[in-house]
């Protein structure tokens, strides 16, 4: 079995700030995406890496930069906070990226004050 | 454009009935739709999956239900239990021109009253 660590579980921020969330699995897999959860909005996929190094956009990817420089580590940063924005951001990993099923972290709380 | 819809969003059932949650997809070049369970404060966690070779995958009380022809799939869940009470999402990947990445729906919000 494997795990997947994002930290840290709950973010507040000011507007305007970079914010940086990170995710850990050791399940060695190749692929690692993050996605965003709002209410009724379902998961939105920002980011995606296919493997160590590599970064494909999501649907979402605008005011998100993503880093994937090790196998076992995926970080996602938030530009420029937006002024009352609430999300909660979930990491994933999956062996490849297609027909796998996904491993998902129990997700970072985002609060912007 | 939304690739995979799922309904109702929200779905209130008793305790020993069965529960029904629908899923739809537009790519007919999706080959597998796994369906994620999601209790609050926790990750999305694969339930129970099917590859559109198969037209019906049983696990336990969970069981789905797939029309390729018509690009519709269900989950069932007999006996519902309170435990069940969950946020169900279906996904889908596999297909061709980019959306080999999976595709999730919006979720079906269920609540089983004892």
């Amino acid at each position: 079995g494997g795990i997947i660590t994002q930290t840290p579980k709950f973010l507040i921020g000011q507007e305007g700030q970079k914010l940086t969330l990170k995710c850990q699995q050791n399940f060695n897999h190749d692929t690692m995406y993050w996605y965003r959860q709002d209410s009724g909005k379902g998961l939105r996929l920002i980011y995606y890496s296919i493997t160590e190094n590599d970064l494909q956009k999501g649907d979402l990817s605008e005011g998100y930069d993503a880093s994937r420089e090790k196998k076992s580590s995926f970080s996602l940063t938030v530009t420029s906070a937006q002024k009352n924005e609430m999300a909660v951001f979930l990491c994933a990993s999956s062996r490849q990226i297609s027909n796998e099923r996904l491993f998902f972290g129990h997700g970072t709380k985002l609060s912007v004050l | 454009q939304q690739q995979v819809r799922q309904s109702p969003q929200s779905l209130t059932v008793w305790e020993g009935e069965t529960a029904i949650l629908n899923c739809s997809y537009e790519d007919s070049t999706f080959n597998y739709f796994p369906w994620y369970q999601q209790f609050p404060g926790e990750g999305p966690a694969l339930l129970i999956s099917i590859r559109s070779v198969s037209d019906k995958k049983e696990d336990g009380r969970f069981t789905i239900f797939f029309n390729k022809r018509e690009k519709k799939l269900s989950l069932h869940i007999t006996d519902s239990q309170p435990g069940d009470s969950a946020t169900y999402f279906c996904a889908a990947s596999g297909g061709s021109g980019g959306n080999y990445k999976p595709t999730f729906g919006k979720g079906t919000s269920l609540v089983v009253h004892p």
